[in-house]
């Protein structure tokens, strides 16, 4: 499996507390991205990174906020967490941006 | 914004059976990958497919890409146990967005012993 670490695996947090989640990977790839699974609803895309310092929004943006700076990792931020925001996070990485994602394990996170 | 939409969302077969998961976009696309995704998991790619009509095989795995390059299709001949898990699609589009997947909703294959 590719070099992608998420840290932390579990979480639960209260409603209006911020959360961080972290995306390491060892792989040097250009691309990283966060999606959310839920039930029903597949993978949707929160953020995507193209390069340090540059992000773009997805899908689902609303909430989330990225920032990227270094190649390894990408981190994902929610100011103040919903309960509509329990979800399991996945990060993913690819090189070039039309190669296959290879995914981390997920961070399962429940907002209460 | 655009969609692939994949249908069933679940199949429950006997093992042994065959089983078929379909893709379908309003779009073309420019390409599409197909996931696994095992209970617990993290999604897993699978094959690519790129070119108008392209087939392609992995063992028991059929993958097909129309040739309209909307739709796609997944068959696994003879399932086994080991094959349980829920299967995406992902679509790329050209143009703006084109770093993006867009993911059909999965479909979940149950394989009874």
């Amino acid at each position: 499996d590719a070099g992608i670490t998420q840290s932390p695996r579990h979480k639960v947090t209260e409603t209006g507390t911020p959360v961080t989640l972290r995306c390491h990977q060892t792989e040097n790839h250009r691309y990283m991205y966060w999606y959310r699974q839920d039930p029903g609803h597949g993978l949707r895309l929160i953020h995507y990174s193209y390069g340090v310092k540059d992000t773009d929004k997805g899908e689902v943006s609303d909430g989330y906020s990225v920032s990227r700076s270094k190649t390894e990792d990408f981190l994902l931020t929610l100011e103040s967490a919903t309960s509509s925001q329990t979800s399991v996070y996945f990060c993913a990485i690819s090189e070039p941006s039309n190669q296959p994602q290879h995914f981390g394990d997920g961070t399962r996170l429940s907002i209460l | 914004g655009q969609q692939v939409m994949q249908i069933p969302q679940y199949q429950h077969v006997q093992e042994g059976e065959d089983f078929t998961t379909y893709c379908n976009s309003s779009t073309t696309l420019s390409n599409i990958q197909w996931y696994k995704q095992r209970p617990g998991g993290h999604p897993v790619f699978l094959i690519q497919l790129v070119k108008s009509g392209e087939v392609k095989k992995q063992k028991r795995l059929t993958f097909q890409f129309g040739e309209a390059k909307k739709n796609s299709s997944l068959h696994i001949t003879a399932t086994q146990t080991t094959d349980v898990g829920t299967y995406f699609c992902a679509g790329r589009y050209s143009g703006a967005g084109s770093y993006q997947l867009t993911f059909g909703k999965g479909t979940k294959l149950s394989v009874i012993p």
